[in-house]
């Protein structure tokens, strides 16, 4: 089974800074992927960046960057340069690989970031 | 680019009644998945489908609820006798693959009343 531990429910930015939301993971499967979803207020997921965990290299993905510590089973998302339109909810999740099903996505519980200016 | 679509965007529906919740993933697309959101409340797994058959449920996942692949094109969920606590948003999501990211549709809300 995974879990994933999101302990920030809520997270203030100003404009222009970086932010670091926090995520954890458990798990016992050797392969598997780690995931960051954003959830504005309308609702819909979008999906950030990706993880897997034999990559050595932290993912980027322009303002995004994921900070991958495999021993530590962290998967912190990092964003630089924050926009008020980033304003939403923040999902980290992870997907275990080659179980030869449809492996699920498991989401942490969020956490809500709001950028000020 | 191509997306995952759902309808209705919004429901609403009187406890005891049947609701059939529609999905359209990618073309391409082979693993199919459908999630809840409980208003403000984390995303949670409902139930998994591959090669037109269940792969994974969760215990929400009960007799009232089932899903369908009914031809190459949609994926259903059904519940048959909605109850409050299913009132929710519903995620339908696709993969291509055993790795890599799930696509999500815009969700359905669903409204019992």
């Amino acid at each position: 089974a995974q879990k994933i531990t999101q302990t920030q429910p809520g997270m203030f930015v100003q404009e222009k800074e970086a932010v670091t939301l926090d995520c954890t993971y458990d798990t016992s499967d050797q392969s598997y992927g780690l995931f960051w979803y954003k959830q504005p207020s309308s609702g819909e997921m979008i999906f950030l960046i990706y993880q897997g965990s034999y990559d050595e290299q932290n993912a980027t993905e322009g303002r995004y960057s994921l900070n991958f510590q495999k021993a530590r089973k962290s998967a912190n998302l990092v964003i630089s340069a924050s926009q008020l339109g980033d304003s939403a909810m923040y999902f980290c999740a992870m997907r275990p690989y080659f179980t030869g099903t449809a492996s699920k996505l498991t989401f942490g519980t969020g956490t809500r970031l709001q950028v000020t200016l | 680019e191509p997306e995952v679509t759902q309808t209705p965007s919004h429901q609403v529906t009187q406890m005891g009644q049947e609701v059939i919740l529609r999905c359209v993933p990618i073309s391409n697309h082979l693993y199919f998945y459908w999630y809840r959101q409980i208003l403000g409340q984390k995303v949670e797994f409902l139930v998994s489908f591959y090669n037109n058959e269940i792969s994974e449920k969760s215990e929400i996942f009960d007799d009232q609820f089932s899903v369908e692949r009914p031809d190459g094109s949609n994926f259903t969920l059904k519940i048959r006798s909605t109850k409050l606590e299913d009132s929710a948003m519903y995620f339908c999501a696709s993969t291509g693959g055993e790795t890599g990211e799930l696509f999500f549709g815009e969700g359905s809300r669903l409204t019992v009343l």
